[in-house]
């Protein structure tokens, strides 16, 4: 089985400093993770994703996340936060011979002015 | 814009109806994936179809169904609607048929379903 845990249900940050939001996971061989971020009556924009390599992953509007193996987490950051990135951001795992994304709960990000 | 489109954007019907939701796929995009969206459950796949085929199943249930068409667009049918199955059904696509584990799935701006 395939699961995220995404331990915090809100993440508030001050506009301009470092957005950290927290994910956990839990699969069967080689993971292969995703950030989306989901605004308001939107669908879900795809922001990054890990597969191999390099264990710092470069997404989409200066995000990036950090695949840390020995901690089964893939957190994602951002140095300096803006107002616009206030959403709701998801975790999601796919396991090697498994088609479909398994997702977390999700995190809902307020940047405070 | 991720290039996959969902219609309708709202759905407002009464228990024990049916309805149908339709999913176009990104050019080019041979998978279709459904996904429910509810407060309680969080984000749950539900079927997966690639260039026509049924390739995997996930929590959907009984009265719910899905088929992709030749030109590879697809609907999501729920019938016997319940108050439970209010919801944000979203549709993906992805390039193959997702043995390419590493592939980015797009999704859609998805259809609020609200059973009264």
């Amino acid at each position: 089985a395939q699961s995220v845990a995404q331990p915090e249900d809100q993440v508030n940050v001050a506009e301009g400093n470092p957005l950290t939001v927290k994910c956990t996971y839990s699969v069967s061989g080689n993971p292969y993770l995703f950030w989306y971020v989901q605004y308001p009556n939107r669908g879900l924009q795809f922001l990054l994703k890990y597969i191999t390599g390099d264990n710092l992953v470069k997404g989409s509007y200066g995000f990036e996340a950090e695949f840390n193996k020995s901690q089964t987490s893939f957190h994602l950051k951002k140095p300096s936060a803006l107002v616009s990135d206030s959403a709701l951001y998801f975790c999601a795992v796919r396991g090697y011979g498994n088609n479909r994304l398994a997702f977390g709960k999700g995190n809902q990000v307020v940047v405070i002015p | 814009d991720s290039g996959v489109t969902q219609t309708p954007k709202h759905l407002i019907t009464a228990t024990g109806q049916r309805v149908t939701l339709r999913c176009s796929p990104r050019s080019g995009d041979l998978s279709v994936y459904w996904y429910q969206q509810s407060l309680d459950q969080g984000l749950q796949f539900l079927i997966q179809y690639y260039n026509g085929e049924e390739r995997a199943k996930g929590n959907i249930l009984e009265r719910f169904s899905a088929q992709q068409f030749p030109d590879l667009h697809s609907e999501l049918n729920l019938s016997s609607l319940e108050l439970g199955d209010s919801a944000l059904y979203f549709c993906a696509s992805s390039r193959s048929q997702g043995t390419g584990f590493w592939e980015t799935q797009y999704f859609g701006p998805g259809t609020r379903l609200l059973v009264l």
